[in-house]
Order: C-alpha cells, then structure tokens, then sequence
C-alpha cells in the first residue's frame, strides 16, 4: 500500500521566517495531496491540497509544490507567524479512491517563536 | 466547526469492555471515514463508509468494527479493549468521492 514519509518531524522557526516541510510518497498511482493543520487536542485541518496534474498551489502565505516524477510534495509557509505553530500532516490517496480515505505523513511539530 | 459532530468527546473505560463513538456527518455527506489517532502510529485510516455501505476498509482490528444508519449518522463500535487501544479517535465526512473530507473535533479514549 502507500507509505508517505514526512520530515522534518519538527520544525522551530523565528516569527517572519520561511518554513517547508517535505513528504515523499511510495504509490506513482496517487493523485491527490492535501495538508492538514492540527492544533493540540483539536480537529485535523484542510490548509491546501493539490491534484497531481498541478505543479504548484498558493493560498495567500501558504504554498504547496507537487513533483510527480521525484514522487514529493512539500509545504511552504512563508511570513510565518505564532499562531502557524501546530502539528502538520502530508496526506495522499490513490487515484480512484476518495480523497478522505488518506494515507498520512507522520507529522512535523512546527513551532514559531515571537 | 467543521458541522461532523463526534460524541462522546472523552470516554474513559476498562480493559475489557466494549464503547461506541458516534459520528454525525456535514449535512448532505454521504460518506464517513474512521481515523484513530495515537502517539506512535499516527493518523492510521480505519474504515470508509458511503450511503450504508462499507466503502474501503483500512488498518482495523477484528474487534473493531463501523456501521452507517439511514439517517447516515456512523458508529464505530470498540470491544475487548486493550490498553493499546488508548487513542482519539476521529470521524471525516465528504460529500462526494473527489472532494475533500472535513474531521470532526474527535473522541478521546483512555481504556485504564
């Protein structure tokens, strides 16, 4: 099945600072790759997600790049700001499943200091 | 609030015994998705279900297992609970197979 490596695991970062976090993923057959954001004890949340036949999507500071041959995809926040700090999560599916049925990175615990 | 209301939202219990967490999905979603979240095995899919019917199935034990109702509110039902079984527990929902999920605030269950 699919295996989606993430790294780094955590991430410190001084308020203004750009921040990427990587992922690879195992199965050339997945094509849709969304970033959930999570706040200690609270719910995964949708940030931005690209489709396999996009190379890049921007949402105001949030970026996200896709290399469909290398098979990863990495998240750029950019102006980083306290309340960015979370718990962030690569995710991927298979073509052909739905795009909650996910296959997730094991998370990078970025920390922003004012 | 993503509108997937998960109850209860903390469950305390012993090895042993069996618990149900209950998801009500976004209005008009048709498919629900079980997550069990735990320090060292992360965000691991369970379960799919879409209209009643189970849909895809993950890394679910024997002693776990899910419906979906009419009402298309899902339960996942836990029994001979280990102390390895401690973990939150999440419920997503989506409308359609190509569009993206929405989690709800989870259950947190400590099995003592």
């Amino acid at each position: 099945g699919e295996n989606v490596e993430q790294h780094p695991s955590t991430l410190s970062v001084q308020e203004g600072d750009s921040a990427v976090i990587k992922c690879t993923y195992s199965d050339s057959a997945s094509n849709y790759f969304p970033w959930y954001k999570q706040e200690l004890g609270k719910r995964p949340q949708l940030i931005i997600d690209i489709r396999s036949n996009v190379g890049e999507k921007k949402d105001q500071r949030i970026a996200v790049t896709l290399n469909k041959t290398a098979k990863h995809f990495s998240l750029h926040i950019t102006e980083t700001q306290p309340e960015d700090s979370a718990v962030y999560f690569c995710a991927a599916t298979r073509r052909g499943t739905s795009y909650g049925k996910l296959t997730f990175g094991q998370g990078t615990i970025l920390t922003v200091h004012p | 609030d993503s509108g997937v209301t998960q109850t209860p939202k903390h469950l305390i219990t012993a090895t042993g015994q069996r618990v149900t967490l209950r998801c009500s999905p976004r209005s008009g979603d048709l498919s629900v998705y079980w997550y069990q979240q735990s320090l060292d095995q992360g965000l691991q899919f369970l379960i799919q279900y879409y209209n009643g019917e189970e849909r895809a199935k993950g890394n679910i034990l024997e002693r776990f297992s899910a419906q979906q109702f009419p009402d298309l509110h899902s339960e996942l039902n836990l029994s001979s609970l280990e102390l390895g079984d401690s973990a939150l527990y999440f419920c997503a929902s989506s409308v359609e197979r190509n569009t993206e999920a929405f989690f709800g605030q989870g259950t947190r269950l400590t099995v003592v």
